[in-house]
């Protein structure tokens, strides 16, 4: 079956740095991902997805990269903010969305 | 613009009692419907899901269910509820002819 899953549980950056958060996917027949924010108490919010026709797609303070060739995706968040503290997950799309456990981002001042 | 509300936010209940959360949609029409089960690792798991009125599609065994007796309403239910029903309850909608999900703000259901 599908599983998509994240590198690391937590990742803990200062303000102002850059952050990338991982995601691998296991199965090739995708084409469509995206990422999502969780506020604590909350339900995920979209930031931004890509195709997989495009290998990079940039929003606003946000980049996401998408590796077909090792099933990899990543977001960049660029000068992280303690706003950006939250959940991140990554999905991608099957028949339904499948999610990845999250990563709990950390941004300290 | 489209909303989704899922009511109740916080719910808490002894095990063995019913439940019911309702979600609905608004300012869209023929909506894809989830419920998603949050728990404590975080990760969300897909339970239903309805490409129409009367149409539930379960991915996973257990004692819910769940119904779409209109078009942009969608419940949650179950008879008896169980310690391990205890989460963060999640519907959400999209249409059929995109990826992304829209989701509510959530139900935080706990079983004592």
């Amino acid at each position: 079956g599908e599983s998509v899953g994240l590198h690391l549980p937590t990742l803990s950056v200062q303000e102002g740095d850059n952050s990338i958060i991982n995601c691998a996917y296991s199965n090739s027949a995708s084409d469509y991902f995206i990422w999502y924010k969780q506020e604590s108490g909350k339900g995920p919010q979209f930031i931004i997805d890509i195709r997989s026709n495009m290998d990079k797609r940039q929003g606003q303070r946000v980049t996401v990269l998408l590796n077909k060739t090792v099933k990899h995706l990543s977001l960049q968040i660029a000068a992280t903010q303690p706003g950006d503290s939250a959940v991140y997950f990554c999905a991608a799309l099957y028949s339904t969305l499948t999610f990845g456990k999250g990563t709990m981002l950390l941004v300290s001042p | 613009s489209q909303t989704i509300h899922q009511w109740p936010a916080t719910l808490v209940q002894p095990v063995g009692s019913p439940l019911s959360l309702e979600c609905t949609v608004e300012g869209t029409s023929n909506p894809n419907l989830y419920w998603y089960r949050q728990a404590a690792g975080r990760g969300l798991q897909l339970l239903f899901y309805s490409v129409g009125i009367g149409q539930i599609s379960s991915e996973v065994p257990q004692n819910l269910s769940a119904s779409r007796p209109q078009d942009r309403q969608f419940i949650l239910s179950s008879k008896k509820l169980l310690l391990s029903d205890s989460g963060f309850y999640l519907c959400a909608w999209n249409l059929g002819d995109t990826g992304e999900l829209f989701f509510g703000e959530g139900s935080r259901l706990t079983v004592l």
